[in-house]
């Protein structure tokens, strides 16, 4: 069965910091990777996806993230935090094959703290 | 604007009611899904339909129904044999596999038991 894992479920940076947020997957091939975002009483927002070839995926916000098959992760990343990154961020896994009977499986997310 | 709509944000339910949470999505998306998420626990799966008239259970269905009458709505109805119904639960809605599964989410609603 698919899982996905996030490592820390709080993350604290300080504005102009990297932002490095930890996401491994386990799947016998590689699958579709998201993540998406929270803010507080709100709906999750798709920030980036991985469905192709192109294993370096940049979404919005100017967040970016990697697929590496050889360590199985998908980490989040941005070069520079500013404080309305502050939220919740969740990494998601779908099965590439199946159709359309796939669903998304998502972490149990990070809550990302900026601090000034 | 394109989008899905739940309705209420905020539901407040008494001991052995059932409260029905509505989503509507105008995206012509074939794919819908309800999720519940708790504190901690990230989003947990109760339903999902991939097709008008007919929804599948997702890992925590117990004390939840749903139907699929029309392509563009979705509702939950949580019935008194949830017993601890009070969380945050998000409608979702996917054009399917020609976007890799990838989901949209409502605004969510607030359910609390008093």
């Amino acid at each position: 069965a698919q899982s996905v894992t996030q490592l820390g479920s709080h993350v604290s940076v300080s504005e102009g910091a990297l932002v490095l947020l930890r996401c491994n997957y386990s799947s016998s091939v590689p699958p579709y990777l998201f993540w998406y975002v929270q803010y507080p009483n709100q709906g999750l927002q798709l920030l980036l996806k991985y469905t192709s070839a192109a294993t370096l995926v940049k979404g919005i916000n100017g967040f970016e993230a990697e697929f590496k098959k050889s360590e199985t992760s998908f980490h989040l990343t941005k070069p520079s935090a500013h404080m309305s990154d502050a939220a919740e961020y969740f990494c998601a896994v779908s099965d590439r094959y199946g159709g359309a009977t796939n669903k998304l499986i998502f972490g149990t997310g990070t809550l990302l703290a900026v601090q000034p | 604007d394109g989008g899905i709509t739940q309705s209420p944000k905020y539901l407040f339910r008494k001991e052995g009611q059932n409260v029905t949470l509505s989503c509507e999505q105008n995206l012509n998306h074939d794919a819908m899904y309800w999720y519940r998420q708790d504190p901690g626990q990230g989003l947990r799966l109760i339903y999902y339909s991939q097709i008008v008239n007919d929804f599948q259970k997702g890992d925590i269905a117990e004390g939840y129904s749903v139907s699929r009458e029309k392509k563009e709505s979705f509702p939950l109805t949580v019935t008194s044999a949830q017993k601890n119904p009070t969380a945050f639960y998000l409608c979702a809605s996917s054009p399917g596999p020609s976007s890799g599964n990838t989901i949209y989410f409502g605004e969510g609603s607030w359910l609390t038991v008093v």
